[in-house]
């Protein structure tokens, strides 16, 4: 069971704007902690999507956008397109014990 | 444009120890906390452990009894070894580059490589 909390799936027609959420507590998620966001087609390694809550790497398109509140985060993606069909990741830092990274369970995006 | 390509058995022995190492090529191993995570088939992402290119490290908790990750800036690797492996264990495991710059993400990642956990 993974520390942060992401639904199972979700999905959008092509054009519409989806959402991903990303749950923590405050031994991760939280005003200290930032939340990265990646993504991942079969069978290829995740990519990095965003960094530092809403951040986007160089080449990541604009359509991407993230934001975060207290313990939870989520992914936008507007003007979904098919080939945003993947699945999402989001991972932060976690306190407990001596500290670790942690991801959420992932969330598949499908275009419909 | 740095590059990291996993390497070591796909097969593994219950039991056994599991080591793998990751080749750093285009840049210096130097600076940068260097990291295993591993994937369990149709499972999320698990963070293993990271080594700094001095030779520190820190592995997660539920896994810290069993993981040494080491570096060799010499040759630009870094490694893995997990020992007393179980079916569990089975998963593609990831080496990436955690980046200050990229404040904590994950920018960098090997293409991954399964390794099985069967006697």
């Amino acid at each position: 069971q993974s520390v942060l909390t992401q639904p199972p799936s979700v999905s959008g027609a092509p054009g519409q704007r989806v959402t991903i959420s990303c749950t923590g507590d405050n031994s991760n998620i939280g005003p200290r902690y930032y939340v990265h966001w990646y993504q991942q087609f079969p069978g290829n390694a995740p990519k990095l999507l965003i960094y530092g809550d809403n951040n986007r790497p160089s080449g990541v398109p604009d359509r991407f956008s993230a934001s975060k509140s207290g313990t939870s985060a989520s992914l936008a993606i507007s003007g979904l397109q098919p080939e945003d069909e993947a699945h999402y990741f989001c991972q932060s830092y976690d306190t407990t014990l001596s500290g670790f990274w942690v991801f959420g369970g992932g969330t598949k995006l499908t275009v419909l | 444009q740095v590059l990291l390509q996993e390497s070591g058995p796909g097969l593994v022995k219950p039991s056994e120890t599991l080591s793998l190492t990751c080749t750093v090529s285009g840049g210096s191993i130097s600076s940068y906390y260097w990291n295993w995570i591993r994937q369990s088939p149709g499972m999320g992402l698990e963070w293993i452990g990271y080594v700094y290119y001095t030779g520190s490290s820190n592995s997660n908790p539920s896994l810290k009894s069993r993981v040494t990750i080491s570096v060799d800036t010499s040759r630009n690797q870094f490694s893995l070894k997990l020992n007393s492996v179980t079916a569990a264990d089975t998963a593609v495991y990831y080496c990436a580059r955690l980046n200050s710059a990229t404040l904590g993400g994950f920018d960098i990642w090997g293409q991954g490589t399964m390794v099985t956990v069967s006697s």
